[in-house]
């Protein structure tokens, strides 16, 4: 079945550091890949996704990569702010063959604390 | 703006008395879910409508139902909620398009509701 895998945190950083979150995944053929956050008491908002190998994504300065060859969607950011402290979810949604709901695999979330 | 609705965002039930959690959408999307989380933990999908049509996650207790009575909205009902069920209940929706099948289709999340049983 699928899986998705990330770094567990929580992950302390000082404001301006590069953020890394590791994610890889198991999954049979090209699923789609996705970043959620989720910021204290919240939703999950999408914060970036990708739909084939070698797609990039990036939103808000976070970038994120589709490699097929590792199965990996780190995700980066070279200079974090206080305001991104939240938990970030790894997630992957399967190939459609056929108009349906899907259900998203998402990683254990990766909780960031930025300090001032 | 198009978005994705959840009353109420707090809501207080005693243990085994009957709880309905609402979720309404403006983004006319065909399929809608609930997915339970607990502490910051990932989401897990309860069930989820795809149309009328009602697709429940084997694992599901019996003791949660849901009503979608139209397109803009769905209900999560908890039939006799016990201390195990206080969590956030996040309502999210996609669209599946028949005509042009995309390799993925993205979740919309509403800000969730947090129950507490007391």
């Amino acid at each position: 079945g699928n899986s998705v895998t990330q770094m567990e945190g929580p992950v302390t950083l000082s404001e301006e550091a590069f953020l890394t979150i590791n994610c890889t995944y198991t999954a049979t053929g090209y699923p789609s890949l996705f970043w959620y956050v989720q910021y204290p008491g919240e939703g999950l908002q999408l914060l970036l996704k990708a739909t084939k190998a070698d797609d990039k994504g990036s939103n808000k300065g976070f970038e994120a990569t589709y490699r097929k060859e590792t199965t990996s969607f780190h995700l980066e950011k070279g200079s974090v702010q206080v305001s991104d402290s939240a938990v970030y979810f790894c997630a992957l949604s399967p190939i459609m063959i056929k108009a349906a709901g899907n259900k998203l695999t998402f990683g254990g979330g990766t909780r960031v604390l930025v300090k001032p | 703006d198009a978005m994705v609705i959840q009353n109420p965002r707090y809501q207080v039930t005693q243990f085994g008395k009957p709880v309905t959690l609402s979720c309404s959408q403006t983004l006319n999307h065909n399929v809608m879910y609930w997915y339970q989380q607990k502490s910051s933990q990932a989401p897990k999908l309860l069930f989820h409508y795809y149309d009328k049509d009602f697709n429940n996650e084997a694992d599901t207790p019996d003791n949660f139902q849901s009503r979608r009575p139209n397109t803009s909205f769905c209900f999560l009902d908890i039939r006799s909620p016990g201390l195990g069920d206080a969590a956030m209940y996040l309502c999210a929706t996609s669209r599946a398009n028949l005509v042009a099948l995309s390799s993925y289709n993205e979740q919309f999340f509403g800000p969730g509701t947090r129950l507490t049983v007391l």
